[in-house]
């Protein structure tokens, strides 16, 4: 499979927790997102990177979130004492960047679905 | 800001029906693309199409089709001849033709195709 991968599918945690995600983009594309959708809703833009830099930050990423993408690869969104609020669907997408426009599709992954008890 | 607007929360419709899937969006740039979205039950986003603002001309691809009005600010899609695996949740979104290219989405349209 070629696709965005996104690990772990399914998370349930206590309140206060942290907790990891990891996006594994296609291998030869630059940008990788990472978006939050909640139910009933659609996803809401949370940050992005270009190779290994985070370009912009929304101000939906709290203090609480950082997100890293070490090599330019596989990207992963850290949620540090995890509240109810955060209960919800973290996607990431992928997409190759010629200049400064984009090829064309983003590609989204299935998502981590985080649970905050 | 931009902003991208879908009124109909949910459609039910029975298959072979024709159905419609409006889309209006609001920004302030002149140049931006449109995207059509859908979600099934696993959660994928799946990529249904892009359009420039500046390539007003309707597409269709099979049992789809798009109607793209800059003067309204809509981008609207059908499904003709519905079938019972077009049932999924629909995103149209709006994302800026350079820079982040964020995309900003609507909050989406239930469609049930029932038997």
């Amino acid at each position: 499979d070629t696709g965005v991968s996104q690990d772990p599918r399914h998370k349930i945690t206590k309140r206060g927790q942290n907790v990891t995600f990891r996006c594994d983009p296609i291998s030869e594309h630059n940008r990788l997102y990472w978006y939050r959708q909640t139910l009933g809703q659609g996803p809401e833009f949370l940050t992005y990177f270009q190779n290994e830099a985070q370009l912009e930050k929304s101000r939906l990423l709290s203090d609480r979130f950082s997100a890293e993408r070490p090599k330019g690869s596989f990207s992963t969104l850290e949620i540090q004492r995890t509240e109810q609020g955060d209960s919800a669907m973290y996607l990431c997408a992928s997409s190759y960047l010629i200049g400064q426009v984009n090829t064309g599709e983003l590609f989204f992954g299935e998502g981590s679905r985080l649970t905050v008890l | 800001a931009q902003k991208v607007t879908q009124a109909q929360t949910e459609i039910s419709v029975v298959e072979k029906e024709d159905v419609t899937l409006d889309c209006v969006y609001e920004t302030r740039d002149t140049t931006y693309y449109l995207f059509w979205y859908k979600q099934p039950p696993s959660g994928e986003l799946v990529f249904l199409i892009r359009r420039n603002s500046f390539d007003e001309q309707n597409e269709i691809s099979g049992r789809y089709s798009w109607n793209f009005q800059k003067s309204t600010s809509s981008f609207n899609f059908t499904i003709t001849a519905s079938q019972v695996v077009d049932s999924a949740v629909y995103f149209c979104a709006l994302s800026e033709l350079r820079g982040a290219q964020k995309l900003v989405f609507g909050q989406g349209t239930r469609l049930t195709i029932n038997p």
